[in-house]
């Protein structure tokens, strides 16, 4: 079945790196997405990764991808406390030639910045 | 360039009524979805749709059905509702076809039902 667990909290230090780690259950998820939910807001998109890369850098995110594992992670580098959201990860098993984009998501890992 | 808009921005109903939510897609984007979020959980997908049909569905009762117009836009209705139907509804479109897999979203609905 389809299945994406996430740790539920994570706090960390102003000017520190976060690492919020997520794991997947379904073998044929194409796209990995993270997700940020900031309080009353909708989701914000910010940044997916193939399924057949391990990395991806853009400005201070970085995600990690291990697809033996299904393990997938999210560095923000520098944290600021305007990054004290909630993250969330995402699979879908698009089809490569295009489709119906279904998202998985998990529970949400709740990222508090302090100073 | 205007994004994903939804309306209204909460709603709150009596257990037994019927609701109305209304999403627009973002400008060139021709598919949407509608996910359901209750408190303190992660989205949950409801359905899609497409060419005004409703392509994938989640697991939701037929409580649940909605409607795209040619302009894309779309509605999401839910009769009979129960307690559990309070959450935040979450809309996102989308461009179905190669090369894109961004699902952006609306700010959402919160719908109390009492």
């Amino acid at each position: 079945g389809e299945d994406v667990e996430q740790s539920l909290f994570l706090s960390v230090r102003e000017g520190d790196s976060s690492v919020i780690n997520c794991t997947y259950t379904d073998s044929s998820s194409t796209y990995l997405y993270w997700y940020k939910q900031e309080p009353g807001a909708g989701l914000q998109l910010l940044t997916y990764i193939f399924s057949n890369m391990d990395m991806k850098q853009d400005q201070r995110l970085t995600v990690l991808l291990n697809k033996k594992d299904k393990h997938l992670s999210l560095r923000i580098a520098d944290t600021q406390t305007g990054d004290s959201a909630i993250y969330f990860c995402a699979e879908s098993s698009t089809p490569i030639s295009g489709g119906y984009n279904k998202l998985i998501f998990g529970a949400g890992t709740r990222l508090a910045v302090h100073p | 360039d205007a994004g994903v808009t939804q309306s209204p921005t909460h709603l709150i109903k009596t257990r037994g009524q019927q609701v109305t939510l209304r999403c627009s897609p973002k400008s060139g984007h021709d598919t949407v979805s509608w996910y359901q979020q209750a408190l303190g959980q992660g989205p949950q997908f409801i359905f899609q749709y497409y060419e005004e049909e409703e392509r994938q569905r989640g697991n939701f009762p037929d409580r649940f059905s909605g409607h795209q117009f040619p302009n894309y836009s779309s509605e999401l209705n839910v009769n009979a509702l129960l307690l559990g139907d309070s959450a935040l509804y979450l809309c996102a479109s989308s461009i179905r076809g190669f090369g894109s897999r961004q699902q952006y979203f609306g700010p959402g609905t919160r719908l109390t039902v009492t």
